[in-house]
Order: C-alpha cells, then structure tokens, then sequence
C-alpha cells in the first residue's frame, strides 16, 4: 500500500530531551515535506526537501533540523526541544516539488507532541 | 507568507443538504490549487489539483471550481452526508517554488443528521 509512515504517533517528552520523529514513504517520491498544526493557525511548514541532499527552510523552521540522506526518509530532528513545540506534526511526500500535476501530497498519521 | 483564506470558518448543514465554501489566493504568480479532507483523528487526503483558470473537477458529490484571474475557488458538496463532516483545506501554489503549498485555515463541516 502506498503510504507515508510517521512515527511515533504520540510523544511526551521533557524540554530539552533531543527527539527524532521518523517519516519514511514508499512510493519513490522525490519531495517531502513537514508541517505543524496549531489550534486557529493553518499547516505551517517547517522543512522541505527536493530530493536526496537538498533540504531547505520553510516558513517556521527556528528548533527543527532535517536531513534526507536516503530518499524514503526524511526524519525531523528537535535537538533541544521547547513548550512551544507542542503542536501536531505532519510529514507530507509529492512526486515533485512541481505541485501542478498528479493527486497531491500524501500526509502520514501525524504525530502529537507535547513538550512540558 | 501567502494570504489564504477561507470562508465560513465552520458551517453546520443539514443532512441532505447541498452547501458550499470558498477559497481565495492571491491571484498573481498562480500555478496550482489544491483541496484536501481532513477527519478528525485522520490526516489530510487530496480532493483535487487544479490548475488551469475555468477548471472544474468532480469526485462523487464533491466538486471544484477555479477562477485563477479573480483568485478565489468554490467547493460544492450536494447532499451532504454525515461521512463529509470534516475539515476541508485549500492550498495554492503561487510563485513555482520548491516551498510548495500555502494552506489556509479550514472550513469545518459538521453535518447533523
């Protein structure tokens, strides 16, 4: 089944306690991309990565790192994360970045974060 | 940040009942627009991809249409069944950047039986 798989689906970890949330996809899409959600704001994005090697910032990407050394993963990196990154988390794969064509991006599950 | 916003932020419908939203986008440097569902405890799904000015699209009682000149897109749900209750996002394309999609906030539909 084509998917993209996030994981864990929920968290609850301390502030500064360095935490990875893993997406991996399976459908040979060449771009990815995390967004967060928070009540009354709309998905933000965070990172995005045009293919293997090549990740760039997105519109609030201050505490995240990424990396995309294979092109299935593409994992988000809190390396000391804060209270004001509790917010749910959704990692999202294209076929390309060129969003014309196709059948959109592909969402996994969404992970739950709370930082206390 | 692109300005997107939709209308009504929430909207209550009766079961059987036609109702529609709107989605409006700056309308220069436009590429694409897209629609997704969002249920509750689920994740985004793709309704549709548009993107050519006068385009309409159709999935089973949901349909799209697109003015790219004016910047605005209408979804139509006809009678509307407690399985469309969610929340319905739009998302532009503007510019051809890597940076992809801009979502709006949402149109949240609960539909009473």
């Amino acid at each position: 089944e084509a998917q993209v798989t996030q994981n864990p689906r929920y968290l609850i970890t301390v502030t500064g306690k360095k935490l990875t949330v893993t997406c991996s996809q399976n459908m040979n899409h060449e771009y990815m991309s995390w967004y967060r959600q928070d009540p009354g704001l709309g998905l933000r994005q965070i990172y995005y990565s045009m293919n293997v090697e090549v990740t760039d910032k997105g519109d609030v990407p201050e505490g995240y790192k990424v990396s995309r050394k294979e092109k299935r993963n593409f994992p988000l990196i809190l390396e000391s994360p804060s209270p004001n990154q509790t917010s749910l988390y959704f990692c999202a794969s294209s076929l390309s970045y060129l969003a014309r064509s196709g059948s959109g991006y592909t969402f996994g599950s969404g992970t739950r974060l709370t930082v206390v | 940040i692109l300005n997107v916003e939709q209308s009504p932020q929430s909207l209550h419908v009766q079961e059987g009942d036609s109702t529609n939203f709107t989605c409006s986008f700056p309308s220069s440097n436009f590429y694409a627009l897209h629609w997704y569902r969002w249920e509750t405890a689920k994740s985004p799904e793709a309704l549709f991809v548009m993107t050519l000015n006068g385009d309409e699209k159709k999935k089973g009682r949901i349909s799209a249409t697109l003015n790219t000149k004016e910047g605005y897109s209408y979804l139509y749900i006809k009678g509307s069944q407690p399985e469309d209750s969610a929340t319905y996002l739009c998302a532009p394309w503007t510019g051809g950047g890597a940076d992809g999609l801009t979502f709006g906030k949402g149109t949240h539909l609960i539909i009473q039986p």
